[in-house]
C-alpha cells in the first residue's frame, strides 16, 4: 500500500551542523511531495513542496529534491539553528482531484543545541 | 486572520462520554480533513470531505463520525469515547493547488 518511511529520531545536532532527514515513499501514481514542520505545542506548517520529478522545493534554508528514480525526498539544511528544533513530517498527495489527501510519515524530531 | 479554527483546544472525557470536535475554515476551501496524531505514528487520516455534502472514511475511522455542515464547517464526533482515542486531533482544509492548511489541534484525553 501507499506509505512514507522517514528516518527515526530524535536527531540531535549542534548549531551550524548539516542536517539530512531521509524520506522515501511508496505510492501508486505520481504524487506531490511535502515536508511539514511542527514546532512544540503548535499545528503543522508547510515547509516546502515539489510536484514533479527533479523539482527542488526550498524554504528558510531547507531544501529537498523530488527523486522519482529512488522514490525519495530527503530534507537538507546546510547550517541548522536552535530555532529549527521541531518535528519534521514527510508526506505525499496522490493528486486524485477533490479526493486528494495527505499520507504522512511518522515524523522525525530534531533537537539543535548550542 | 484567515485559517482553520478548531475548538476546543483541550478536553478531558470519561470513558463512554460523547463529544464533538468543531472545525471551521474561512478560505472557501472545498476539501476538509480530520487527522489524529499519536506518538511514533505520525498523522493518520480519520475522515475527509472532498466537497460539501460528501464524506469518506480514511485510515482509522472506527469510533468516529463526521458531519460536513456546510462548506465552512466539518465536525468530528466521538459517540462513546475510549482511552484508545486519547490523541491530538488536527483538522485541515485544502485548496485546489495542493495547499493544505492545518488547525492548531485539539488535545483529547479519555480517562
Amino acid at each position: 500500500g501507499n506509505s512514507v518511511t522517514q528516518m527515526e529520531g530524535p536527531v540531535t545536532l549542534s548549531e551550524e551542523a548539516f542536517l539530512t532527514i531521509n524520506c522515501t515513499y511508496t505510492a501508486t501514481g505520481y504524487p506531490s511531495l511535502f515536508w511539514y514542520v511542527q514546532y512544540p505545542g503548535e499545528g503543522l506548517q508547510l515547509l516546502l513542496k515539489a510536484t514533479k520529478a527533479d523539482d527542488k522545493g526550498s524554504n528558510k534554508g531547507f531544501e529537498a529534491t523530488y527523486r522519482k528514480e529512488t522514490t525519495s525526498f530527503h530534507l537538507e539544511k546546510g547550517s541548522v539553528q536552535v530555532s529549527d528544533s521541531a518535528v519534521y513530517f514527510c508526506a505525499f498527495d496522490l493528486n486524485t482531484g477533490t479526493a486528494s489527501k495527505l499520507t504522512f510519515g511518522t515524523g522525525t524530531r530534531l533537537q539543535v543545541t548550542l | 486572520n484567515a485559517g482553520v479554527t478548531q475548538t476546543p483546544k483541550f478536553q478531558v472525557l470519561k470513558t463512554g462520554q460523547s463529544m464533538t470536535l468543531q472545525c471551521a475554515q474561512d478560505m472557501n476551501h472545498n476539501s476538509m480533513y480530520w487527522y489524529r496524531q499519536d506518538p511514533g505514528m505520525g498523522l493518520r487520516l480519520i475522515y475527509y470531505s472532498a466537497s460539501e455534502g460528501t464524506t469518506d472514511k480514511g485510515e482509522v475511522p472506527n469510533g468516529y463520525n463526521v458531519s460536513r455542515l456546510n462548506k465552512r464547517e466539518f465536525s468530528l464526533r466521538l459517540e462513546s469515547a475510549a482511552p484508545s482515542q486519547t490523541s491530538v486531533y488536527f483538522c485541515a482544509s485544502r485548496a485546489a493547488n495542493y495547499g493544505y492548511t492545518f488547525g492548531s489541534g485539539t488535545r483529547l484525553t479519555v480517562v
